[in-house]
């Protein structure tokens, strides 16, 4: 079946550092890639959807120059926290789709900044 | 813009019993329907959809679900649950925007624990 590969799983770092979560579509060409926020014990917020080689378009109220999205290749999209601090600290899920087929989703990545 | 609603956020059963999660939707245009298991600290692995055809829908690990257009719902169901099957599941939606997959919206969740 279709995979998803995401990484970090876990990242801890300090206030003000920026940190880059990688989602790669391992055997299928990803058109789109999404990446969402989860809180504890919440649903999944999307923030952002991306289509490879054009710019991502980000939900309302989330800021794209805290959250860089890059999507430069059919099987890789980035999110990059810049300048992260104790409040983005949350559980960062990537999904991956083909033309036509349903999400296929990353093991996540929990950022928690210091 | 489409909505869903899980009507139960937790629901706790012994093993062996069956189970129903239920779900229902509102859209005003047509749409598919997924249903989502998530394991602690890992992504969602689909366990089944409804894109079209025969509105009874079987997933993996023993699941199906009934997709009811009369009454917008999409309710999962599993006949006999195991220890294993302990997660969180998620409803959602997706438009039909002619034949491309639009946006997922996601229900809440509902916490399925299975006791020994």
């Amino acid at each position: 079946g279709a995979v998803v590969s995401q990484h970090p799983s876990w990242v801890i770092c300090k206030s003000g550092t920026s940190v880059k979560i990688e989602c790669r579509s391992l055997d299928f060409q990803a058109t789109t890639m999404f990446w969402y926020r989860q809180f504890p014990k919440q649903s999944l917020m999307l923030m952002a959807t991306s289509n490879e080689g054009s710019k991502a378009t980000y939900e309302q109220g989330v800021e794209k120059d805290k959250f860089l999205i890059n999507h430069a290749s059919l099987t890789l999209s980035t999110l990059t926290v810049t300048s992260a601090h104790p409040e983005d600290s949350s559980f960062y899920i990537c999904s991956a789709r083909a033309p036509e087929q349903p999400q296929h989703f990353g093991d996540g990545t929990r950022l928690s900044i210091l | 813009a489409q909505s869903v609603t899980q009507l139960d956020s937790q629901v706790p059963v012994f093993e062996e019993a069956p189970v129903e999660l239920r779900c229902n939707y509102s859209s005003s245009v047509s749409v598919y329907l997924f249903w989502y298991v998530q394991y602690p600290n890992q992504g969602l692995q689909l366990l089944l959809k409804y894109l079209s055809g025969s509105t009874l829908v079987k997933g993996i690990n023993g699941f199906e679900a009934e997709f009811n257009k009369s009454q917008t719902s999409f309710h999962l169901r599993k006949p006999s649950v195991h220890i294993s099957d302990t997660a969180e599941y998620f409803c959602a939606v997706s438009d039909q925007r002619g034949s491309t997959l639009g946006r997922l919206y996601f229900g809440r969740g509902t916490q399925l624990t299975v006791w020994p």
